[in-house]
Parts: C-alpha cells; structure tokens; sequence
C-alpha cells in the first residue's frame, strides 16, 4: 500500500542533543513538508521540499534542519538550539493536487 | 496573509446529533479548501475538499460547500456517530504557481456521547 511513514511513533531525548525524526513516502510525491503540532495551535510548517536537493523554511524553521536526497525521503533534525522541542511532529506529502497526506507522526519528549 | 479561522471547541454532541463547525477564511486569489480529521495519537487524514466557488465537498457523510461570498467553507453532518469523534481541522491551499503550502485553522474537538 502506497502511504507515509514515520519513525520511530514516540521518541525521547535528553535536552542539548540533537535528534533526527524519519519521515518515507512511496507515493511518488514532489513535495514534502514538516509540520509542529502542539496542543490548541493547530499545524505550523517548519520545512518543506518541492524537490529533490531543495527545501524551503517554513514559520517556525528556527532550531530545525532537514536534507532532501532522495525523493522518497524527508528528514527533520531537531537541534539543541531549539527552545522547546517537545511537541507532536507531521510529516506530509503533495503530487499534483494540492491536498497533502499525512504520516502517523512522531511524538518527541526532550527532559 | 491567508488565514483561517475555526469555531472553538470542544464541541459535544449526543449521537444522531446535527454537526456544524464553522469555518471562515482569508486569503488572495482563488484558494482549495479542505477539511482533514484527526483521530487520536495518528495523523491527520484528508476528509473533503472542493477547489472553486459553490463546489461542495462530500465524503462518509460529512459535506461542505465552498461559498466565496461568504468566504466560508462549513462541515456539516446530518447525524454522527460516536466513531466521529475526532479533532477537524479546516485548511486552504495558497493559489497561484508553486501553490504548495496548506493553511491550517487551529482545529475543532468534537466528542459524540452515546
């Protein structure tokens, strides 16, 4: 089945380390994104790829970084200059429609 | 800049219950609009979309219709269950080239008591 996935689903981490979240799609899809969502704020875009070896910031890219190698794939670094990084991450992905798809998530706890 | 706004929830309905939550937007040009849902601890999944003005939108029994002159975009149920009880965000697409990031509304929690 053709879909998004993310790992791992629940991930923690001391605080001043960095942290990488996976995000795979094997829609075919030019685009990807990576959004924060935190409790009553909706989604906020951090970064997002329209195709291979380019990304573009988004709202809150400040702390993030990411890499585009391959299509199929989107990683999110969260570093430690990131103030609060605890927060539930979405990765999503877009063809030719503008609706995006979205993976499971991954929930990032840093003590 | 675009935007969108939500009516704040929760919203607590008993089964068999009439759904709407609101939806206004802001936003240049001639935007997508979508509903996604989200179920606990997942991601969130597509519901309806409609693309031009007085589209409606339609899918497990959720509609929307696409209004431009009242710049709204409202989901609507005739009866819920309790399966629908969820998180549902409303969201536009910026229009025009490279039109590829979503706007999302800061969602509405909807819980259906039996």
């Amino acid at each position: 089945d053709g879909g998004i996935t993310q790992s791992p689903k629940y991930l923690f981490r001391k605080e001043g380390q960095n942290v990488t979240l996976s995000c795979e799609q094997n829609l075919n899809h030019d685009a990807m994104y990576w959004y924060r969502q935190d409790p009553g704020q909706g989604l906020r875009l951090i970064y997002y790829s329209q195709i291979v070896n380019d990304f573009q910031k988004g709202d809150i890219a400040e702390g993030y970084s990411v890499s585009r190698e391959k299509k199929e794939s989107f990683p999110l670094t969260v570093t430690s200059a990131q103030k609060n990084p605890t927060a539930f991450y979405l990765c999503a992905s877009s063809g030719t429609e503008y609706e995006q798809y979205f993976g499971p998530g991954t929930r990032l706890t840093v003590t | 800049g675009n935007s969108v706004t939500q009516m704040e929830g929760p919203v607590t309905l008993s089964e068999e219950a009439f759904l709407t939550i609101n939806c206004t937007y802001t936003a240049t040009g001639y935007p997508s609009l979508f509903w996604y849902v989200q179920y606990p601890g997942e991601g969130l999944q597509l519901l309806l979309k409609a693309t031009k003005a007085d589209d409606k939108g339609s899918n497990k029994g959720f509609e929307a219709t696409y209004r431009k002159e009242t710049t709204s975009f409202h989901l609507e149920k005739g009866s819920v269950q309790v399966s629908d009880s969820a998180v549902y965000f409303c969201a536009l697409s910026k229009s025009g080239a490279g039109s590829y990031q979503l706007t999302f509304g800061k969602g509405t929690k909807l819980s259906v008591i039996p």
